[in-house]
């Protein structure tokens, strides 16, 4: 089925950095999500965007909504050891209102 | 925000048998949704539960391998038939949420076949 390209695939960084990951698609979308996913657990919403250019935070936690529709960012600042996990993107297709999830980033961090 | 409960949260099966997951909304809703996550791999929706009908599959999932269950407005079993090694994922249930619109999901099921 369709998938969303969501970039990097994996990243370790160090404690304390800063982290970008992003989310793109051929298709036009009426509302971003963004989630977390725990060895073990479900998908945790973190974000919901829902307008073209819509920046929001939650806590460390910062996403955009992107100008041409196909595509939003994930920023998160400050890393600490308990943001380990896979950050999944999912985008509302406009035609059908069903959600795609992206491939996800596989995110490490190091104390 | 609802909770919900979602059994066995493993299991290891034979091939060639099934498995019924069950999955329990402390709330009312009108849509349950089934996604299967491979290993290592994204959430793909394999159907759509709505009570008083029939589930609505994705292409490339047919009701003879997933059948599903929706007997009342809190609770959906999803059954995985004739199990095979490529059937190991985890399986997910999730809702609609109102307020934002996206999803909220179950724990899983972690299937294992062997």
């Amino acid at each position: 089925g369709q998938q969303l390209n969501q970039s990097p695939q994996s990243m370790f960084i160090q404690e304390g950095e800063d982290v970008s990951m992003n989310c793109t698609s051929s298709s036009i979308f009426n509302t971003w999500l963004w989630y977390k996913q725990d060895p073990g657990e479900g998908p945790v919403l973190l974000i919901a965007l829902y307008k073209a250019g819509e920046l929001t935070s939650n806590g460390r936690l910062t996403a955009q909504f992107g100008i041409t529709r196909k595509d939003s960012f994930l920023n998160i600042s400050a890393s600490i050891p308990s943001d380990v996990g896979i950050y999944f993107c999912a985008g509302q297709d406009e035609g059908t209102y069903k959600y795609i999830f992206g491939t996800g980033t596989r995110l490490k961090v190091l104390a | 925000s609802a909770v919900i409960s979602q059994k066995p949260s493993r299991d290891i099966c034979q091939r060639g048998t099934s498995l019924t997951i069950q999955c329990q909304v402390d709330s009312q809703v009108t849509m349950m949704f089934w996604y299967r996550q491979q290993p290592g791999q994204s959430l793909t929706l394999i159907a759509t539960a709505n009570q008083g009908s029939e589930a609505t599959y994705e292409s490339g999932f047919v009701i003879d391998k997933f059948p599903i269950s929706r007997p009342n407005l809190t609770f959906s079993t999803l059954t995985v038939s004739n199990m095979s090694p490529e059937d190991s994922s985890i399986y997910l249930c999730g809702i609609r949420t109102l307020m934002n619109y996206g999803y909220t999901f179950g724990s899983g099921t972690r299937l294992t076949v062997v």
